[in-house]
């Protein structure tokens, strides 16, 4: 299986600072001939399934503000919060649907 | 609007199986594939399997192979997941979730609507 780790496991942010969470996969996960990269983030705020955010690495999902946004490839990828706000407080989580899906420990974000 | 609602909280002794459901409404349960992700209290998410709804074809983490079983009951847009020989480890809140394309736009890029959870406590 391709595993996902992430760093740092917690970040706290002062409100309206920035918030950059890394993933790095085991194997690449870009798809060359495709030209895309398998890889997918999510929030999840307690007692809440889990929010797809980001999908194709760098796609964000409908409604989700445009100050998340992610980048990378290949193996290194990024989860920037331009400007954190309250309700930016959750654990983000990367994924991996180049094979056999596999997520990330995850990285709780908190208000500093 | 899409809806996933899973059963109610599960109590059982090792040793023993649990079968969760998980209900679609608000489209064609058959046209989206299902999968299924657990999460231990505090702990990550942990990705267990897949189903296509519409042939009953599945495919199940290494981990669970043997133990889990994916079905259907397509005329009741319900699918379930069915763990056995259940020990305290596999005490989790488990999620259906639907992969956010359907089968015929190709592939999906990740999950895109999840049911609420259900808990499932393994004790003696």
């Amino acid at each position: 299986d391709i595993v996902m780790t992430q760093s740092p496991d917690s970040l706290a942010v002062s409100l309206g600072e920035r918030a950059t969470i890394n993933c790095k996969s085991s194997q690449s996960v870009l798809y060359s001939s495709r030209n895309k990269n398998y890889v997918a983030w999510y929030q999840q705020k307690p007692g809440q399934p889990p929010k797809l955010l980001i999908s194709w690495a760098s796609t964000r999902e409908s409604g989700v503000p445009d100050r998340v946004s992610g980048s990378g490839s290949g193996t290194d990828f990024t989860l920037t919060i331009s400007s954190l706000q309250a309700e930016d407080v959750a654990v983000y989580y990367c994924q991996q649907y180049y094979s056999t899906p596999t997520f990330g420990q995850g990285t709780k974000v908190e208000i500093k | 609007q899409v809806q996933l609602v899973q059963s109610g909280a599960e109590v059982k002794k090792p040793g023993a199986s649990v079968k969760v459901s998980c209900k679609a409404s608000g489209y064609s349960l058959r046209s989206y594939d299902i999968n299924w992700v657990r999460q231990a209290t505090g702990q990550g998410l942990e990705w267990m399997g897949w189903m296509d709804p519409d042939t009953g074809n599945a495919g199940y983490a290494q981990k669970f192979q043997g133990r889990v079983t994916m079905t259907r009951h397509a005329s009741i847009s319900t699918v379930y997941m069915e763990l056995s020989s259940l020990r305290s480890e596999d005490t989790a809140v488990y999620y259906c979730a639907r992969l956010n394309a359907p089968r015929t736009a190709g592939e999906g890029s990740g999950f895109d609507y999840w049911g609420q959870g259900t808990l499932v406590t393994v004790a003696s």
